[in-house]
């Protein structure tokens, strides 16, 4: 099992460009969920999803879309970029009934 | 605001040592804390969890206490390793691990 992939690794953006960051896993886990890595402020999440074609957004939402059309993906949009969504994303993903959330190796961004 | 507080924000220890970081949380409806696990450049790992039904629980080196009453828990290395250098995460969570709220983070070094 290649377990959760993220790409890209790096990504730099322009303010105002969009892009999508990828997330797959092969674990056939139900539950997938994207958070953000800042200095001194922990992880804190952006959306989550408990199954395909469901989602719901977490604590810091604004700014980013997501969609789930199949149990293995679960891509975040950036429309517009902005210089404050300059960060480290992770997604991770768990079984419905379980508690361990596994993580991704993260996309590192960076918007000028 | 933030659900989980994590101190130290840093800490430095010598070989076989015994860090300690300590967490305090304000929801109560929280029904299971783990510690995560981060190397550079890499996700977090999930390293030991519990649930508040439970005082104490031992991995190996790592050991969580957790204070129901006081709202707080915490995470103690035993003869800490130059290896177990990393930044630790506290996190809690609703719904059997659904919506993690991460703490801060405490970069551990452990100098030979």
């Amino acid at each position: 099992n290649a377990g959760v992939t993220q790409t890209p690794k790096f990504q730099v953006l322009k303010t105002g460009q969009s892009m999508t960051l990828q997330c797959a896993q092969d674990m056939n886990h139900e539950y997938m969920s994207w958070y953000r890595q800042d200095p001194g402020m922990g992880l804190r999440l952006i959306h989550y999803s408990v199954g395909a074609g469901i989602t719901d957004q977490g604590e810091v939402p604004n700014g980013y879309n997501v969609s789930r059309s199949t149990t293995e993906d679960f891509p975040l949009r950036l429309l517009s970029a902005a210089p404050s969504q300059t960060s480290v994303y992770f997604c991770a993903s768990k079984l419905a009934g379980g508690r361990e959330q596994y993580f991704g190796p993260g996309t590192r961004l960076t918007v000028t | 605001q933030q659900q989980v507080k994590q101190s130290p924000q840093s800490l430095i220890v010598q070989k076989g040592g015994i860090p300690i970081i300590n967490c305090a949380y304000e929801n109560t409806a929280f029904d299971y804390f783990p510690w995560y696990q981060q190397f550079p450049g890499k996700g977090p790992a999930l390293l030991i969890a519990i649930r508040p039904d439970v005082s104490e629980k031992k991995e190996g080196r790592f050991t969580i206490s957790f204070n129901k009453s006081a709202k707080q828990f915490s995470l103690h290395i035993m003869d800490s390793q130059p290896g177990d250098s990393a930044t630790y995460f506290c996190a809690a969570s609703l719904i059997r691990g659904n919506k993690l709220v991460f703490g801060a983070g405490t970069i551990l070094r452990v100098k030979s």
